[in-house]
């Protein structure tokens, strides 16, 4: 069966400082992956996925993350984060066949 | 584009009572998804369709049942509430299997 683990409950970081969000991945044959944001109160949205091609994927709100095949991870990331990017950030992942599996979710807190 | 919506926004429901959940996108979006939300858990897919008039399991389908008459429409039904179905739901909808889901605003469900 296929998962999806991020590691981290919630993140720290100071305003300004680069930000990591880690998720590791298990899935058959080539993965689809994916990160979603979701705010307060809101549905998730769409921030970046990574299908095929250049390992580093550029998203939405100059979030990126880094395709690791070797490792299984696609680790989200940000050179310099904002009081607003604090949210609940959500990994997910497909394979051959299957459909889409969340992880459990990391809680951006971004403090100045 | 409205997008993705969900109605109602909030219900609160006795255990026993029976309610459906409507979902509608306005985006020509062939595949329709039901999640609940869980805190510690992530997202969980409870059914899904791949177009008009299909509908199929996903992880946690116990209890629920779905109907896609039109292709806009993806209706989520409880027949008989219980508290374990005390979460959040949110409706999606993808153009194809692996591209990126847009979500609704959710409906936040309490079985008492």
């Amino acid at each position: 069966a296929q998962s999806v683990a991020q590691p981290e409950d919630q993140v720290n970081v100071a305003e300004g400082n680069p930000l990591t969000v880690k998720c590791t991945y298990s899935v058959s044959g080539n993965p689809y992956l994916f990160w979603y944001v979701q705010y307060p109160n809101r549905g998730l949205q769409f921030l970046l996925k990574y299908i095929t091609g250049d390992n580093l994927v550029k998203g939405s709100y100059g979030f990126e993350a880094e395709f690791n095949k070797s490792q299984t991870s696609f680790h989200l990331k940000k050179p310099s984060a904002l009081v607003s990017d604090s949210a609940l950030y959500f990994c997910a992942a497909t394979g051959t066949a299957s459909k889409l599996t969340f992880g459990t979710g990391t809680r951006l807190q971004v403090t100045l | 584009n409205a997008g993705v919506t969900q109605t109602p926004k909030f219900r609160v429901l006795k255990t026993g009572q029976s309610m459906t959940l409507l979902c509608a996108q306005d985006m020509n979006h062939e595949y329709m998804y039901w999640y609940r939300q869980d805190p510690g858990m992530g997202l969980r897919l409870i059914h899904y369709s791949v177009g008009e008039g299909t509908t199929a399991k996903g992880e946690v389908p116990d209890g629920y049942n779905v109907s896609r008459l039109k292709k806009q429409n993806f209706l989520l039904g409880l027949e008989s509430a219980a508290p374990s179905q005390t979460s959040v739901y949110f409706c999606a909808s993808s153009y194809l299997r692996d591209n990126e889901q847009f979500f609704g605003p959710g409906t936040r469900l309490t079985v008492l």
